[in-house]
């Protein structure tokens, strides 16, 4: 079975412009959750989706956007990019929401902002 | 709100020995779970072991254990018989009992060597 696949592995865009990131999940998992990792503030919960709706969102700005596709893969935005947002941000899937649904995380997308 | 505190941010242990890492936590709930995780240099997050706050056992995987103190927010993670493949960075994270599984709370995280 194929694990939750993250494109691209690394991206490089400029400040002001935006972004799209992909996630596919584990087949037959209907629920992605996306992380931003950085040194300086680790691993930030960005949001979850389930069956196409968002059921939870982190402490961030409006510019980060997400959905979720009939097919449960995952797509997150951000726009008017920043220096800032340079960071791994990584996407993790589950059959469910509950505990004995556990997360199965990707191998990433390296988002670089210059 | 909750936080997850992991004060080693580097750990070295040798070959075949055991290593603690350890987390703190804080909460006002009384239910929730608690997990550590895993990450090589590949960037893929491993689920190591998982306790529920509500279980006074400490739970086990293999090489793999914690030590949950509850009283204390205290949850530990000790690697016995260390391998080569144990090294990476360690995260301990929080999950609110009511909250749903994909929005957890991490710690810095604990970069973990092991000497041959």
């Amino acid at each position: 079975k194929a694990g939750v696949t993250q494109t691209p592995r690394y991206l490089i865009k400029t400040r002001g412009q935006q972004v799209t990131l992909s996630c596919s999940p584990i087949s037959g998992h209907r629920s992605v959750s996306w992380y931003q990792q950085t040194p300086g503030q680790g691993l930030q919960f960005l949001f979850e989706y389930f069956s196409e709706t968002q059921r939870n969102k982190g402490n961030f700005p409006g510019r980060f956007s997400g959905r979720q596709f009939s097919n449960s893969r995952s797509e997150m935005n951000v726009s008017t990019l920043e220096l800032g947002d340079s960071a791994l941000y990584l996407c993790a899937s589950s059959l469910g929401t509950g505990l004995n649904s556990p997360l199965h995380f990707g191998n990433g997308t390296r988002l670089t902002v210059t | 709100a909750q936080t997850v505190t992991q004060s080693q941010p580097e750990m070295s242990v040798q070959e075949a020995e055991t290593v603690t890492l350890s987390c703190t936590y804080d909460t006002s709930e009384s239910d929730y779970y608690l997990f550590w995780y895993k990450q090589p240099p590949s960037r893929q997050m491993i689920l190591v072991i998982r306790q529920e706050a509500y279980k006074q056992q400490n739970a086990t995987e293999n090489r793999f254990s914690v030590n949950f103190q509850k009283a204390a927010k205290s949850f530990s993670l000790k690697i016995s018989d260390s391998q080569l493949g144990d090294a990476a960075m360690y995260f301990c994270a929080y999950r609110s009992a009511g909250g749903s599984q994909g929005n957890l709370i991490f710690g810095k995280g604990t970069k973990l060597s092991v000497k041959p």
